[in-house]
Parts: structure tokens; C-alpha cells; sequence
């Protein structure tokens, strides 16, 4: 059963606070994503990955950076967190290639005091 | 700009009836469009895809049109049922993946 695991489904910080959001894939795929969701905005790309130390902006990088050291794990970081990044946070994974599925995981809900 | 436009926020149907939701999208030229059911705090589910060169694709009650010169796909679902009750959002794949911004469905008994 493939699986996507986000550290945290629940959150609050202080705003300027640096936040690490972690999501982790047990499926060995290349690709990972990470969106923000908000009501009536639908999910909206911050950054994605095809690969190992690669990353590439999307729609809404400004104060999002990522990392990915290894090829399960891509992390999401809120430098300076401000109240206009209270989300929710979903992290999805795909095959290199593949276009049948992209799996998500459950999601962390992130409040900015 | 790009844009990906889900008809409506909410659709209200009664049980048994077909629901028929609309994705239109402008400025893209898509290879695929998938549909994904998302329920209150998880994260999306894949349900089906279409590939531009089809027209039409079936999974059981499910049905998706995929109209490349209107740009706009159809996501029906047949003899519906109150757990069919979710947000439906329709994704653009090319390089990426887009959203729209999903189109909340219940279904009432």
C-alpha cells in the first residue's frame, strides 16, 4: 500500500518563527510536489522536485524554500513564518513518467499566530 | 494567464440522480486531466484520468469527457449516493500538475 506521511497534521507558530514542514514517500518516486489549499483557491503549487538536490519553483514560491537531501524526503521551510501562511499544507509524490496517479498525503494544517 | 475554472463551489443533487460537475481551463494545453475526490481534512484521491486523444473514459458510476477544442471536461456520477458526498477537483498534467479549485458535492438522501 503506498503511502505518504506528513510530520505534523496539526500546527501553530508565532509569526517570523521558521518552520519545517517534512514529508516523507515509502514508494521510491522521483517527483514530489508540495501545494498549499485555501478556500476557494483551490491547491495551488509552492515548489516541486524531479530529483535528489533538484528543485523548481511553482506558482507561489515567495517565502517557501525546499530541500531534498534524499529521494524519500522533501521538505517544505517557512523562512520567516507570517500569518498569511495559515494553510493547509499537502505533499503529493508521482513515478517519473507515471500519469495515472499522484499520491498525497494527508496534510498539515498550518495556523500562524 | 492559465486558468482552471471548476463550475461551481457546491452542488446540491438528491440520491439516485446523476451528478455532473464542469472543469474548464484556458491558456493550457494539456496532455492528461485527471479528476480527484477529496474528503474534509485528507488529502485528495485519485479517481480517473483522460488522455487528450480520448474522449470519453469509464470507471464503474464514474464518467469523464474530455473536449480538447472546448477545453472542458465533464466528470458525471451516476445513480449517486450520500457517501458520494466529497470536494471533486479536476488537475491538468503536463510537466506538472495543476488544480482547480474543486466543486463541493452532496448528495442527499
Amino acid at each position: 500500500d503506498v503511502k505518504v506521511t506528513q510530520s505534523s497534521r496539526y500546527l501553530v507558530k508565532r509569526t517570523g518563527e521558521k518552520v519545517f514542514l517534512e514529508c516523507v514517500q515509502d514508494m521510491d518516486h522521483e517527483n514530489m510536489f508540495w501545494y498549499r489549499q485555501d478556500p476557494g483557491l483551490g491547491l495551488r503549487l509552492i515548489y516541486f522536485s524531479y530529483d535528489v538536490k533538484m528543485k523548481e519553483k511553482g506558482d507561489i514560491p515567495e517565502g517557501y524554500s525546499v530541500s531534498r537531501e534524499k529521494k524519500e524526503r522533501f521538505s517544505l521551510i517557512l523562512e520567516s513564518a507570517s500569518t498569511n501562511q495559515t494553510s493547509m499544507y499537502l505533499c503529493a509524490s508521482r513515478e517519473l513518467g507515471a500519469v495515472e496517479t499522484q499520491y498525497f498525503g494527508p496534510g498539515t494544517r498550518l495556523l500562524v499566530l | 494567464s492559465q486558468k482552471i475554472e471548476q463550475n461551481s463551489e457546491a452542488l446540491n443533487i438528491q440520491e439516485g440522480k446523476t451528478a455532473t460537475l464542469t472543469c474548464n481551463y484556458t491558456n493550457y494545453s494539456p496532455a492528461y486531466l485527471q479528476w480527484y475526490r477529496q474528503d474534509p481534512g485528507r488529502g485528495p484521491v485519485f479517481l480517473l484520468l483522460i488522455r487528450e486523444n480520448e474522449k470519453e473514459k469509464r470507471k464503474e458510476r464514474l464518467k469523464v469527457t474530455f473536449d480538447t477544442t472546448l477545453k472542458q471536461s465533464l466528470f458525471h456520477i451516476t445513480a449517486s449516493q450520500p457517501a458520494d458526498s466529497a470536494t471533486y477537483l479536476c488537475a491538468l498534467l503536463s510537466r506538472d500538475m495543476r488544480f482547480g479549485a474543486g466543486t463541493r458535492l452532496t448528495v442527499k438522501p
